[in-house]
């Protein structure tokens, strides 16, 4: 099945640090998504990008399709930006199944 | 336009106990998927419709987990009976049309079984 693996597991930072998150999986993926999740929040979807890169704020998210990778950059983090980064993929047409990554908890200190 | 509306924020059963979890998607959306998430797991997927067909009903949970959707703007989650393991967060998403759009999450139910 699908697998899809984010590293690292955790990362602690000071605030004004850089982030680079990475997430590999195992399928084609015609999708793939970077969301948020606050503790004890919901999940807010960050960005969608299946391939190239993408820029929205101080996130670059860069897929190479080909290579079945993804990363997720934070440019000069803040203590709000601490929460978990899960990186999801999705496959086929018709009907799809998404799958998430374990996520990245991110721990942004002042 | 409203998100994705998960009712009830938190619920608590008793063992062996019947509950019913609902969502309503946001609102044109076709997609609605229903997952699972714990600590150990992650996010597991429960079942996932497509135009109220249902596409994957998420194997290992058929047996006590049942995923209906009577209308477009309406699915519940009914887990019978419960288990002290099902103890999670229950989380509704729904999509437009398309392995390209984007997932919108509700904000979840926390289930604390005893």
């Amino acid at each position: 099945g699908q697998q899809v693996q984010q590293s690292p597991a955790s990362l602690v930072l000071q605030e004004g640090e850089n982030a680079e998150l990475q997430c590999n999986f195992s399928s084609t993926a015609t999708q793939l998504q970077w969301f948020y999740q606050s503790p004890g929040g919901s999940l807010v979807s960050l960005l969608s990008n299946p391939s190239g890169t993408k820029h929205t704020g101080r996130l670059t998210s860069t897929t190479v399709t080909k290579e079945r990778r993804s990363s997720l950059h934070i440019s000069s983090s803040q203590t709000t930006d601490s929460g978990t980064y899960l990186c999801a993929i999705a496959t086929g047409t018709g009907g799809y199944k998404v799958v998430f990554g374990s996520g990245t908890r991110l721990l942004v200190s002042p | 336009d409203a998100g994705v509306t998960q009712t009830p924020r938190h619920e608590v059963a008793e063992k062996g106990q019947t509950i019913i979890l609902k969502c309503e998607p946001v609102s044109g959306h076709n997609d609605l998927f229903w997952y699972r998430q714990t600590k150990i797991q992650g996010l597991e997927l429960l079942s996932y419709f497509r135009s109220k067909s249902l596409m994957e009903d998420g194997g290992a949970f058929k047996d006590r987990f049942k995923a209906e959707m009577l209308n477009s703007s309406f699915s519940t989650l009914k887990i019978q009976p419960t288990e002290p393991k099902d103890s999670a967060v229950y989380l509704c998403a729904s999509s437009s049309l398309g392995v390209q759009n984007t997932l919108y999450f509700g904000a979840g139910t926390r289930l604390s079984v005893l």
